[in-house]
């Protein structure tokens, strides 16, 4: 089945460090979530995009909506140990299809 | 709200045997869904749902069936448990956000179930 490309696969980074990860798709999407997810435990809603080149942030979160609707970033800021999780994007086609698709994923890992 | 609730949490099964996997929702969300997640594949749809007695098939639906007789709840039924049904099952439930010309929604995730098919 179709799947978002996703990179990173995993990162090791030092706490402190900004990082970065980003969402590629062949297809045009109207709506790009990004999740954590943290061992045993199901996928945390992080960041919601709807519109081509928004920008929106929580806390040291921004996630951005490529200008080409086929694109998503998340960045974090000044990462800490308790970043540490798997970080997926996921994105939505037209507005008449409820069928989300996901990426493989991002490891994150802090090395504090 | 307590949000998306799954039960179980673990669950192991022989070959050949049938099971339900309950999901229950508190937010009065239109949308609920059906995920397995396996190792480095990401999260894979199985079915979803756009409304009490509306269900559809997502991107791996054999062996798996659903209803969805009232908004809060939506069970996923496995008929013949097989080994390759092995893996974590995600329910999740969205709201549909009406924008400017259009309308999208955003998925929140149950805790999930994990499967194990000897």
């Amino acid at each position: 089945g179709q799947q978002l490309n996703q990179s990173p696969q995993s990162m090791f980074i030092q706490e402190g460090e900004d990082v970065s990860m980003n969402c590629t798709s062949s297809s045009i999407f109207n709506t790009w979530l990004w999740y954590k997810q943290e061992p045993g435990e199901g996928p945390v809603l992080l960041i919601a995009l709807y519109k081509a080149g928004e920008l929106t942030s929580n806390g040291r979160l921004t996630a951005q909506f490529g200008i080409t609707r086929k694109d998503s970033f998340l960045n974090i800021s000044a990462s800490i140990p308790s970043d540490v999780g798997i970080y997926f994007c996921a994105g939505k086609g037209t507005s008449g299809t409820y069928k989300y698709i996901f990426g493989t994923g991002t490891r994150l890992k802090v090395l504090a | 709200n307590a949000g998306v609730t799954q039960t179980p949490k673990f669950q192991v099964l022989k070959t050949g045997q049938s099971m339900t996997l309950q999901c229950a929702q508190d937010m009065n969300h239109e949308y609920m869904s059906w995920y397995r997640q396996d190792p480095g594949m990401g999260l894979r749809l199985i079915h979803y749902s756009v409304g009490a007695g509306i269900t559809d098939q997502g991107e791996v639906p054999n062996g798996y069936n659903v209803s969805r007789s009232t908004t809060e709840d939506f069970p996923l039924r496995l008929l013949s448990a097989a080994p390759s049904q092995t893996s974590v099952y995600f329910c999740a439930s969205s709201y549909r956000l009406v924008l400017g010309g259009g309308h999208t929604d955003t998925q929140y995730f149950g805790p999930g179930t994990r499967l194990t098919v000897l």
